[in-house]
């Protein structure tokens, strides 16, 4: 079975410019988190979608946003890019949203010049 | 606020056996949760406590004491393929997310 696939796996953008980050979880699984990392500390919970509808968000600013759709898979999206937004980002699946078993993709690694 | 404390970084030999303290300061608190993480790569989910008392699978063990706010990580049996960092992370109901730590990361010496 596949696991959590996320796309594309490297990007680089400059500032200002907006980037779109996707995500299919493990069949079965209704949920679907994002996490923001950076080199040398946890990650930073973003987004949490379960069935479609917004569970969760964190302390990011209203240039993230996010969705998920019918077949479960999700986007999240940033706009106005700023260097500080380089960073990892993770997409976790769970077959529940109020677990602490996810089960990540390899990440998005986002570089911003 | 929330906090997890956890060692920065931490050093065994293999085959000897080595614990991972990390205490937390959270609202909301469900259970605490440990994850690995080998450098370049993903984080894998090794354990989830959400009562009180040990956790044991395989050669990892995860204790949890909530009127302590405090949990470790026990891994025996040390191998070279279990250098990596090591994150507590707890699960907040309110907010349906994981809270992390730092990490800890693992170094082993033959």
């Amino acid at each position: 079975d596949a696991g959590v696939t996320q796309s594309p796996t490297h990007l680089i953008k400059t500032r200002g410019q907006q980037v779109t980050l996707r995500c299919s979880p493990i069949s079965g699984h209704k949920s679907v988190s994002w996490y923001q990392q950076v080199l040398g500390q946890g990650p930073q919970f973003i987004f949490q979608y379960y069935e479609k509808e917004e569970r969760g968000r964190g302390n990011f600013p209203d240039r993230f946003s996010a969705r998920q759709f019918p077949n479960y898979s999700s986007e999240l999206n940033v706009n106005a890019l700023l260097l500080g937004d380089s960073a990892l980002y993770l997409c976790a699946s769970s077959s529940q949203g109020d677990t602490g078993e996810l089960f990540f993709g390899e990440g998005s690694r986002l570089t911003v010049l | 606020g929330q906090s997890l404390e956890q060692p920065s970084e931490v050093t065994a030999v293999e085959g000897a056996i080595v614990q991972i303290n990390c205490t937390y300061q959270t609202s909301g608190f469900y259970g605490l949760s440990w994850y690995q993480q080998h450098d370049g790569g993903a984080p894998t989910f090794l354990s989830y406590n959400a009562l009180d008392g040990l956790e044991e699978t395989g050669r990892f063990s995860s204790f949890l004491s909530r009127s302590d706010s405090y949990g470790y990580l026990l891994l025996q049996e040390l191998q070279m393929k279990d250098s990596a960092s090591y994150f507590c992370a707890v699960l907040e109901g309110g907010n349906y997310q994981l809270i992390w730590g730092a990490g800890t990361k693992l170094i082993i010496k033959p």
